[in-house]
């Protein structure tokens, strides 16, 4: 297995652009988790889906973020519209038990 | 609210010493407690695991320990290497019957010096 995927890898845009940033977890693991990390708050928990099902999205700073997995491969976090403050390094995570597979991330820069 | 430290300054340990890494939490009781390495621009990857009812855990040069009383757990790498340099989060957490929800610390740098 590839491991859990995420693309794109890098995305700078401009305040006030709609950001998407994709994850394919790994196959046959029915936990999702889409995590934000920065020096000053750490990696910090957003969403997380079971079975393709938001269960808890508490972690979601405000309105503007949105997150979707509409199958067992394939999952979405947008942001709209995107503010600078915004910028930080996204990882999703997918996993069958306790131990999380993270991908590589995706590094947002909003000007 | 929950709390979860990890010292924030970097340790740096001569290649050979074992290096000994805190994380302290603070109203929670997590069922479990995780260990993960971070290397720059990589995602974390998981270490070790331990339950509430185990005090110790080992895997190769890793020994994780788990004291519920002091709220504390201690990470520790034997016969350290260069190699060993990355961050170390530690995540208690939470869940059971297929649920495992942690919280992470903010990490602690490791450098070790050949």
């Amino acid at each position: 297995d590839a491991g859990v995927i995420q693309s794109p890898r890098h995305e700078v845009t401009e305040m006030g652009q709609e950001v998407t940033l994709r994850c394919k977890p790994i196959s046959g693991h029915d936990y999702l988790f889409w995590y934000r990390q920065t020096m000053m708050r750490g990696l910090e928990l957003l969403i997380y889906f079971n079975n393709n099902v938001p269960i808890d999205d508490s972690g979601m700073p405000e309105d503007r973020f949105s997150a979707k997995m509409p199958n067992a491969s394939f999952s979405t976090l947008k942001i709209q519209p995107s503010e600078p403050r915004d910028s930080a390094v996204y990882f999703c995570a997918s996993s069958l038990g306790a131990e999380q597979f993270f991908g590589p991330g995706t590094r947002l820069t909003v000007l | 609210s929950q709390k979860i430290e990890q010292n924030s300054e970097a340790l740096n340990i001569q290649e050979g010493k074992t290096a000994t890494l805190t994380c302290n939490y603070t109203n929670y009781s997590p069922a479990y407690l995780q260990w993960y390495r971070q290397d720059p621009g990589r995602g974390p990857v998981f270490l070790l695991l331990i339950r509430e009812n185990e005090k110790e855990k080992r895997k190769e040069r890793l020994k994780v320990t788990f004291d519920t009383t002091l709220k504390q757990s201690l990470f520790h790498i034997t016969a350290s290497q260069p190699a060993d340099s990355a961050t170390y989060l530690c995540a208690p957490g939470t869940g059971s019957g297929g649920s495992y929800i942690p919280t992470f610390g903010r990490g602690t740098s490791l450098i070790v010096h050949p």
